[in-house]
């Protein structure tokens, strides 16, 4: 089964200074990767994904993040974040080969705090 | 297109009372899932499915029944409330295109507690 790891729950940082969030996921078989952003008391927006291609992934609000193969990551990062930025980014893997369950297997999340 | 719609927002249930969430998707996708998310655990998958008439266990399906009789709807029922129910949940729907690559897309949420 896959699992994702999150390894930070809370970062804060700085409004305009530079920002990765991190995440590992477990498996070596082919997958998909996403990154989702909540809002407070909002759902889940995507922020971006990756499915096959350049390993590097561009979203919305100016995020990025990176495929790497061999470390099973999925790091994202944002150059300079803003004060809008605060929220909590989920990272998520689905299983290429599961074209039954078909499910998302999420990390336990990681809360950006941006301060002034 | 209004997406991936659920309803209530909110809900107070006493312990043992029954309900039903609603989710309801408006752009044709095949597949349908509920989630729910506890503090520092992410989501879980609750139940899917992924076509008309047909469903299936996730992770933690015990205590919620679904049923797939439209594509657009999948309703969650909770048939005996308990504390352990205390949750937000969360409804989702993708289609697989000619690649085999899907993109889920998530419903606002369904905020419960159980008293």
């Amino acid at each position: 089964a896959q699992s994702v790891t999150q390894l930070d729950s809370q970062v804060p940082v700085f409004e305009e200074a530079p920002v990765e969030l991190r995440c590992n996921y477990s498996s070596s078989v082919s997958v998909y990767l996403f990154w989702y952003v909540q809002y407070p008391n909002q759902g889940l927006q995507l922020l971006l994904k990756y499915l096959s291609g350049s390993t590097l992934v561009k979203g919305i609000n100016g995020f990025e993040a990176e495929f790497n193969k061999s470390q099973t990551s999925f790091h994202l990062r944002k150059p300079s974040v803003h004060i809008s930025d605060t929220a909590e980014y989920f990272c998520a893997v689905s299983d290429q080969e599961d074209t039954g369950r078909r499910a998302l297997t999420f990390g336990s999340g990681t809360r950006l705090q941006v301060q002034p | 297109n209004a997406g991936v719609t659920q309803t209530p927002k909110f809900q107070v249930l006493k312990t043992g009372q029954s309900m039903t969430l609603q989710c309801a998707q408006d752009m044709n996708h095949e597949y349908m899932s509920w989630y729910r998310q506890d503090p520092g655990m992410g989501l879980r998958l609750i139940h899917y499915s992924v076509g008309a008439g047909i469903t299936d266990q996730g992770e933690v399906p015990n205590g919620y029944n679904v049923s797939r009789s439209t594509t657009e709807d999948f309703p969650l029922r909770l048939l005996s409330a308990a504390p352990s129910q205390t949750s937000v949940y969360f409804c989702a729907s993708s289609y697989m295109d000619s690649l085999n690559q899907e993109t889920q897309y998530f419903g606002p949420g369904t905020r419960l507690l159980v008293l």
